[in-house]
This record gives C-alpha cells, sequence and structure tokens, in this order.
C-alpha cells in the first residue's frame, strides 16, 4: 500500500527557533499533500494544500509566512515553522495523494514542543 | 463550506456491544469519504474509505455507509472489544479533506 513517511515524528526546541517538518510519498508521486494541526483533544484542522510546482493554499486564518510550505518535487512536501514560540507547539501530520479526488495517505505526525 | 460533524461525541459501552458513530457533512459534493481510528499520542489509522459511487464497505467487524444525498455516513462496529477504544474520525474528500471533531469511544471489559 501507499506509504507516507514524516519526519522528525517528535521536536522540542527553544522559542524562536525555526523547524522543518518533511512528508515524503514513499512509493507513489504525490500531486497534493495536505498539511494538518492537532491540539490536544481536538480534530485534525488543515492548514493548507501544497501542490507540487505551486504555490500552497492556506486556510483562513493561518499565516502563510509563519508556516512555510514547500513542494518541490512530487513526493516531497515540507513545512516550515518559522521564529516557533510556545503557542505553535502541537501535533502536525501531513497527507499525500495522486488528485484531490483520489484516498488520502497519511504521515504519523510530528510532535512539535516549543520550550 | 464544507462542514463535519460527529455524533456523539464520546460513547462508553460495555464489551460486546454493537455500536453504530455518525458522521454527516453539509455538502454532497464529494469524492469520497474515510473513517480513521487515532489513539492518544499517535497519528491516524486508515479504517475504511468510500468513494462517493460506494454505498457501503466493510471490514472484518466494521462496516461504514455512505449516504452522499442526505450528507450522512455511519460508522458499525459489531461485537466492540476493549481494543476498539480510541477517537473514530471521518474525513470528507473534495477539493480538500476535512475531519469531522470525532467520537472518543470507550469499551468496557
Amino acid at each position: 500500500g501507499a506509504v507516507v513517511s514524516q519526519h522528525p515524528s517528535w521536536v522540542i526546541c527553544k522559542s524562536g527557533t525555526s523547524v522543518k517538518i518533511e512528508c515524503r510519498s514513499l512509493d507513489f508521486q504525490a500531486t497534493t499533500m495536505f498539511w494538518y494541526r492537532q491540539f490536544p483533544k481536538q480534530s485534525l484542522m488543515l492548514m493548507a494544500t501544497s501542490n507540487e510546482g505551486s504555490k500552497a493554499t492556506y486556510e483562513q486564518g493561518v499565516e502563510k509566512d509563519k508556516f512555510l510550505i514547500n513542494h518541490a518535487s512530487l513526493t516531497l512536501s515540507t513545512l516550515t515553522v518559522t521564529s516557533a514560540h510556545p503557542e505553535d507547539s502541537s501535533f502536525y501530520i501531513c497527507s499525500a495523494g495522486q488528485g484531490v479526488d483520489q484516498p488520502q495517505h497519511f504521515g504519523d505526525g510530528t510532535r512539535l514542543s516549543i520550550l | 463550506k464544507q462542514e463535519v460533524t460527529q455524533i456523539p461525541a464520546a460513547l462508553s459501552v460495555p464489551e460486546g456491544e454493537n455500536l453504530v458513530l455518525n458522521c454527516s457533512f453539509t455538502d454532497s459534493a464529494i469524492y469520497n469519504l474515510q473513517w480513521f481510528r487515532q489513539d492518544p499520542g499517535k497519528g491516524l489509522t486508515s479504517l475504511l474509505l468510500i468513494q462517493s459511487s460506494q454505498r457501503e464497505q466493510t471490514s472484518g467487524r466494521l462496516n461504514a455507509s455512505l449516504d452522499k444525498s442526505s450528507g450522512r455516513s455511519t460508522l458499525y462496529i459489531a461485537a466492540s472489544q476493549p481494543g476498539d477504544s480510541a477517537t473514530y474520525l471521518c474525513a470528507v474528500g473534495y477539493d480538500k479533506v476535512i475531519f469531522g471533531p470525532g467520537t472518543s469511544l470507550s469499551v468496557i471489559p
């Protein structure tokens, strides 16, 4: 089956640090990837849609200068949390698919803790 | 704007009971609907995917149905076990994938 690898799985860093999270589709080409954020005891909230070779589409209320998304190839999308602060601490998870009408395959998530 | 809701928010049942989880969505123009399981502190486990042209999907003790016209899906779990305890999320796929708030299930031994 389709496999999506997300790295790192856990990050702890100091306030002000920028953190990059990678999402890779290992055995298929992903034209579309989605980035989600999940706070404790809440559901997954869509942050942005990442399209290969073009700019990401951000959901309302998500700061695009804060959460930089790059989808430079059909197998890799990255999310960079710039100048992270404690309120950015959350569980971030990506998904990848071969089109919006195709099933999405999810990474295992990244737990980000900002001290 | 697509909105996804799930009922109930939480459910506690004795082991062995059959149960139904509900998912509703406001825009019926979807490509598919997926049910996921999430254990505390973990990622998502895909349970069942129903394409918009399908009415139901089955996997073991799980059966998911889809009524696109009414904007509803149900996840039926037969003979529940303590290991089924988790949060169950439905996700609707259209030009993006939107999740419902989840149902927290606890199966008591």
